[in-house]
């Protein structure tokens, strides 16, 4: 069955550095979600990416979609203690269900 | 709009009780989603409603059951708790017509404890 891989599972981040995180499918995905769980609270959706090659950017992330919809990735450059949380990616290959990653739990370092 | 609502945020069952939760979706939305999030295991899906009918169902026992109401209210049910149930359940909601490229709006979550 349709499989979405997460990687780092955990991210340890001097203040300032950047980072990225990569979710792989292994099959063809119609569009990629990001969410974002602050500790002690819930997913919060960031951004979808539909197209091929597609790239977004909000503020300090740049979000991607690989050119065979079936990698992305997130990459935050001078991270802020304010970016500590769990990325999840979430992708799905038809109608209704997101299948998510396992998510990178990011740890800032200040 | 009101977010996504969850009844009760918190709850202790014993093993072998059965227990019911409820989701009340953002206004408007007709679509709800409910997943298991554990340490170990991430967020695992569960099973999706859709105007009362059960569109999409994850690979969970059928002790996890769950239903739609007409205004769009979702429970879910879990028969016979085991100990492995604990874990925080979401609710997520989305408006959802014929993709499923709509963004999913999640509620806080019910952390259920089984002992």
């Amino acid at each position: 069955g349709q499989q979405v891989m997460q990687i780092p599972q955990y991210q340890h981040v001097q203040e300032g550095e950047d980072f990225t995180t990569y979710c792989n499918s292994s099959t063809t995905l119609s569009n990629i979600q990001w969410y974002k769980q602050r500790p002690g609270g819930h997913p919060v959706f960031l951004i979808q990416l539909v197209k091929s090659g597609e790239v977004k950017k909000q503020k300090r992330l740049t979000f991607q979609f690989g050119e065979a919809k079936k990698n992305s990735s997130l990459h935050i450059t001078a991270t802020q203690t304010t970016d500590v949380g769990t990325y999840f990616c979430a992708g799905t290959t038809g109608w209704g269900k997101l299948q998510f990653g396992a998510g990178t739990q990011v740890v800032v370092t200040p | 709009k009101a977010g996504v609502t969850q009844t009760p945020r918190y709850l202790i069952k014993t093993r072998g009780q059965q227990v019911t939760l409820s989701c009340s979706p953002i206004s408007g939305h007709r679509s709800v989603s409910w997943y298991q999030q554990t340490p170990g295991q991430g967020l695992q899906f569960l099973f999706e409603y859709f105007s009362e009918t059960q569109r999409n169902k994850g690979n969970f026992p059928g002790r996890f059951s769950g239903r739609q109401f007409s205004n769009s209210r979702s429970e879910m049910n879990v028969s016979t708790l085991e100990l492995g149930d604990s874990a925080l359940y979401l609710c997520a909601s989305r408006t959802n017509t014929n993709t499923a490229a709509d963004t999913q709006y999640f509620g806080p979550g019910t952390r259920l404890t089984v002992l």
